[in-house]
C-alpha cells in the first residue's frame, strides 16, 4: 500500500509568484484535504476534495485554489504569494469507507518559502 | 468558533511516563485524536477516541476523555527517546469533516 506522497519538498518562491503543489493520495481513498502549518501552529484546513468537487473551504481567500484528478491525485494552486504564505503545505487523504472515524493520512508536505 | 488548547512543551526523563493534555471548547466535539509529528515530517495518526467513551488504549499509549470538562489526555508509558515528537490534539464534531488542532506539545525525552 502506497502511502501519501508530496512534491516538491521544499520550493522557494517570490513574492507575487504563483505555485502549485501536488499530492498522490494513499491507495484506495478519494478524499484529499490540504492544509497549511505556519511555523509553531497546529495545521489549517484549506480545503477538500472528494471525487473531483470541492467539497469544503477553511478561511483561506480565493487565491488558495484547488484541484482533483480522476485518480484521486490533487493540486494546490495559490496565486499572488504572500510573505505570509511562507509555510508546510500538508496534503491528507482518507475515504468515507473507513467509517466515522475519519481517519486522514499525512503526507511529508512542502516547505514553501515566499521572499 | 472551535478552539483547542494544549501546553507547548512537556519534557520527561526516558522510562518515565508522559502525560500530554488538551482542552476544547465545542461542546458537539465526537471525535478526538492524536497526532504526532517528527521534525520535517508530516503528521502521524496515532489514535482517536469516540467522545462515547471515556478512554481507550492502545499498547504502550492510554487516552482519557473527560466530556464534561472538555479534558482529552495521552499517556506515553515508558517513554522513549523516539518519542520526542510534537503532538497535536484536534477535534471533529459529528456534523463536519474538518478538524481542528490545537498548538501542539513539544515533548522532550531526556536520558
Amino acid at each position: 500500500e502506497t502511502g501519501v506522497t508530496q512534491s516538491p519538498t521544499h520550493l522557494i518562491k517570490t513574492r507575487g509568484q504563483q505555485v502549485t503543489l501536488r499530492c498522490s493520495s494513499q491507495s484506495g481513498h478519494n478524499t484529499v484535504s490540504w492544509y497549511q502549518q505556519a511555523l509553531g501552529q497546529g495545521p489549517q484546513f484549506i480545503f477538500q476534495y472528494y471525487r473531483e468537487e470541492e467539497n469544503g473551504r477553511g478561511n483561506f481567500p480565493p487565491r488558495f485554489s484547488g484541484l482533483q484528478f480522476p485518480n484521486y491525485s490533487s493540486e494546490l494552486n495559490v496565486n499572488a504569494l504572500e510573505l505570509d504564505d511562507s509555510a508546510l503545505y500538508l496534503c491528507a487523504s482518507s475515504s468515507e469507507r473507513q467509517g466515522g472515524g475519519y481517519e486522514q493520512y499525512f503526507g511529508p508536505g512542502t516547505r514553501l518559502t515566499v521572499t | 468558533g472551535e478552539d483547542v488548547e494544549q501546553s507547548l512543551f512537556l519534557s520527561v526523563r526516558e522510562g518515565d511516563s508522559s502525560v500530554i493534555n488538551c482542552t476544547y471548547t465545542d461542546s458537539s466535539s465526537t471525535y478526538l485524536y492524536w497526532y504526532k509529528q517528527e521534525p520535517g515530517a508530516g503528521l502521524q495518526l496515532l489514535t482517536y477516541i469516540f467522545s462515547n467513551m471515556d478512554m481507550k488504549q492502545d499498547q504502550r499509549l492510554t487516552v482519557l476523555l473527560n466530556k464534561k470538562d472538555k479534558h482529552l489526555s495521552l499517556r506515553i508509558a515508558d517513554t522513549q527517546t523516539g518519542d520526542s515528537a510534537i503532538y497535536f490534539c484536534a477535534e471533529r464534531s459529528g456534523g463536519s469533516y474538518i478538524p481542528t488542532f490545537g498548538r501542539g506539545t513539544s515533548l522532550i525525552v531526556h536520558p
